[in-house]
């Protein structure tokens, strides 16, 4: 039989405009939060990180925001360029049992149209 | 540098058989990860290294599944014997510090038939 994939939630956007991808952490006590980029064939590009002393910082044309009392993090894309168009994952630094590690999101699909 | 380096791009192999990815991780780092990504469950680590030193393994599916770090640039994830349901595209990533942006490699896509 087929089997069921992930569903990945899409946000479509038109050229120009901004894009802000939303994403939910699971673990109270991860401490270090990053986005990546994933363009088909590719493997994960880093975008931008975020540690949880902060609530916001900014890079080129992206900003990150982190709401720990809800445990949301969120990327905003100013400008967004067709290039922008790929699968965003959000990462959260999980500490357990002693160990650290990077736990990914199930991502969000970013189609931007010329 | 030339970034995670990771062999070969594409293998394709019968059920049964013994595969090994290989992966380059870059000069200096001296962490590595294994991850794993299917349309069914996403980008999963697999296992991950600290100077060489297999760290948290807890991430490995099953016994067929293996891997080695024989030195700080040379990393092997083996899967013996192979099954279609271990179809998927795996990924070395390198950091030099936990708590930083991991670098991925490009993946090696596995097919099993």
């Amino acid at each position: 039989g087929e089997s069921v994939g992930l569903h990945l939630p899409t946000l479509s956007v038109q050229e120009g405009d901004n894009s802000i991808i939303n994403c939910a952490y699971s673990n109270s006590a991860s401490d270090y939060f990053i986005w990546y980029k994933q363009e088909s064939g590719k493997g994960p590009q880093f975008i931008i990180d975020i540690r949880s002393n902060m609530d916001k910082r900014q890079g080129q044309r992206v900003t990150v925001l982190l709401n720990k009392t809800v445990k949301h993090l969120s990327l905003q894309i100013a400008a967004t360029q067709p290039g922008d168009s790929a699968v965003y994952f959000c990462a959260e630094n999980e500490v357990n049992t002693g160990f650290q590690k990077l736990v990914f999101g199930t991502g969000t699909r970013l189609l931007v149209s010329p | 540098d030339a970034g995670v380096i990771q062999s070969p791009r594409h293998e394709v192999t019968e059920m049964g058989q013994e595969v090994t990815l290989r992966c380059k991780p870059i000069s200096g780092h001296d962490y590595l990860f294994w991850y794993r990504q299917t349309m069914m469950r996403g980008l999963e680590l697999l296992i991950y290294f600290n100077n060489n030193v297999p760290i948290d393994d807890s991430g490995m599916p099953e016994d067929r599944f293996s891997a080695k770090m024989p030195n700080a640039s040379f990393s092997t994830l083996k899967i013996q014997p192979s099954e279609p349901r271990d179809s998927a595209v795996y990924f070395c990533a390198s950091t030099l510090i936990l708590t930083y942006g991991y670098t991925f490699g490009s993946g090696t896509r596995l097919t099993v038939v």
